[in-house]
């Protein structure tokens, strides 16, 4: 079935710290990969996304780097703020088909003061 | 630019109703799909639309249905509505259905 997993259910960060966090997937014909963050209440609002063909990129704060060998993704938040406290997905697409996103379980991650 | 609007917000139903969920996509995005999201389950892929056409649908039920009009809005349907509907549903909207997917934030449905 659709599994895209996440390693840890809970991060906790000091604020200023950097985080990490890590995304297994499962199919390797999926192609594009996207990481989202969902606070209470709230839709995943898009962070960052990568395709296949690329195995870094980096946005503002964030790096998404792919490891298409041991079909791993993982998330880098550099100097952590209290405002990224909040649920962390990953989701890949073109698993199982296009136009369809399969979802990792999340991953909590909350900010030290 | 407007986001990804869905309607209600929240919602109240009894076991046995119907409910439809409205999406309004971004403007001049094609490609519709619906997600539900709940504690236990995750996010899970309901269906997807683009220009009037359901391209993909997942493992539900066929109580749960939808459709897109020609102006790319979309509204999905559950009928005779069990308490485990209960759910936050999403819609995303993509240019494709490719590439960049933008969530609405969601209508929270609540079975009783």
């Amino acid at each position: 079935g659709e599994s895209v997993g996440l390693h840890l259910p809970t991060l906790s960060v000091q604020e200023g710290d950097n985080s990490i966090i890590n995304c297994a997937y499962s199919n390797s014909a999926s192609d594009y990969f996207i990481w989202y963050k969902q606070e209470s209440g709230k839709g995943p609002q898009f962070i960052i996304d990568i395709r296949s063909n690329m195995d870094k990129r980096q946005g503002q704060r964030v790096t998404v780097l792919l490891n298409k060998t041991v079909k791993h993704l993982s998330l880098q938040i550099a100097a952590t703020q209290p405002g990224d406290s909040a649920v962390y997905f990953c989701a890949e697409n073109g698993a199982y088909g296009n136009n369809r996103l399969a979802f990792g379980k999340g991953n909590q991650v909350v900010v030290i003061p | 630019k407007a986001g990804v609007t869905q309607t209600p917000r929240y919602l109240i139903k009894t076991r046995g109703q119907q409910v439809t969920l409205s999406c309004s996509p971004i403007s001049g995005h094609r490609s519709v799909s619906w997600y539900q999201q709940t504690p236990g389950q995750g996010l899970q892929f309901l269906f997807e639309y683009f220009s009037e056409t359901q391209r993909n649908k997942g493992n539900f039920p066929g109580r749960f249905s939808g459709r897109q009009f020609s102006n790319s809005r979309s509204e999905m349907n559950v009928s005779t509505l069990e308490l485990g509907d209960s759910a936050l549903y999403l819609c995303a909207s993509s240019s494709d259905g490719l590439y960049g997917y933008t969530f609405g934030s969601g209508t929270r449905l609540t079975v009783v």
